[in-house]
């Protein structure tokens, strides 16, 4: 079946525009997660969604980051007011249920600010 | 503070030969730990599991082993090929379910 996919695959913006990077979780997968991933550093967790819960954004770094995810099933991450510490390669996970132990991955949106 | 490591250079081995990655963590009480495999411009791939009650686990050439005495997992690429070249991420999920990557260790297999 069809993974985890993510766009724009690569995304260039000039430092104060917004962005908008989407994620289409595996169909029937009820959690969804963001990360940020820097040049040879980790992954970040930045939030996650579990079915009609309020997500968890304890790690979004500052305020001009959101996300929504709507009927369940597509999310949407906005950066407002881009920075050029905010290029990075953002990835979108889903997985089965809550406490599900294997993520599946989304190829990633790498994002440049200049 | 929570950590996990990995080793922090790059490890190049010889085609035929046995890779061997580390993961330290140090305050996680990981009920399990999983490793993942990264290709360049790819999102992270679920390779293994291993339960705290699980010393070895095996898939293939893949082969992980928990010590959670030492806070410490191995990951072995036996007779490693070209094809496993890669980066190799450990994570630990914790209480709150969110899995904390490592910053991955890459390999390269020369043939």
């Amino acid at each position: 079946g069809a993974g985890v996919s993510q766009s724009p695959s690569n995304k260039v913006t000039e430092k104060g525009k917004d962005v908008e990077l989407r994620c289409d979780p595996i169909s029937g997968h009820t959690a969804l997660y963001w990360y940020r991933q820097s040049l040879g550093q980790g992954l970040e967790f930045l939030i996650y969604f579990q079915g009609n819960s309020a997500p968890d954004k304890s790690g979004l770094p500052s305020d001009r980051f959101s996300a929504e995810r709507t009927g369940g099933s597509v999310s949407t991450l906005t950066i407002q007011r881009t920075q050029q510490e905010d290029s990075a390669v953002y990835l979108c996970a889903s997985s089965l249920r809550q406490h599900q132990e294997t993520q599946y991955f989304g190829p990633g949106t790498r994002l440049l600010v200049l | 503070s929570q950590k996990i490591e990995q080793n922090s250079e790059a490890l190049n081995i010889q085609e035929g030969k046995t890779a061997t990655l580390t993961c330290n963590y140090t305050n996680y009480s990981p009920a399990y730990l999983q490793w993942y495999r990264q290709d360049p411009g790819r999102g992270p791939v679920f390779l293994l599991l291993i339960r705290e009650n699980e010393k070895e686990k095996r898939k293939e050439r893949l082969k992980v082993t928990f010590d959670t005495t030492l806070k410490q997992s191995l990951f072995h690429i036996t007779a490693s090929q070209p094809a496993d070249s890669a980066t190799y991420l450990c994570a630990l999920e914790s209480n709150d379910y969110k899995l904390s990557f490592g910053a991955g260790t890459t390999v390269t297999v020369r043939a």
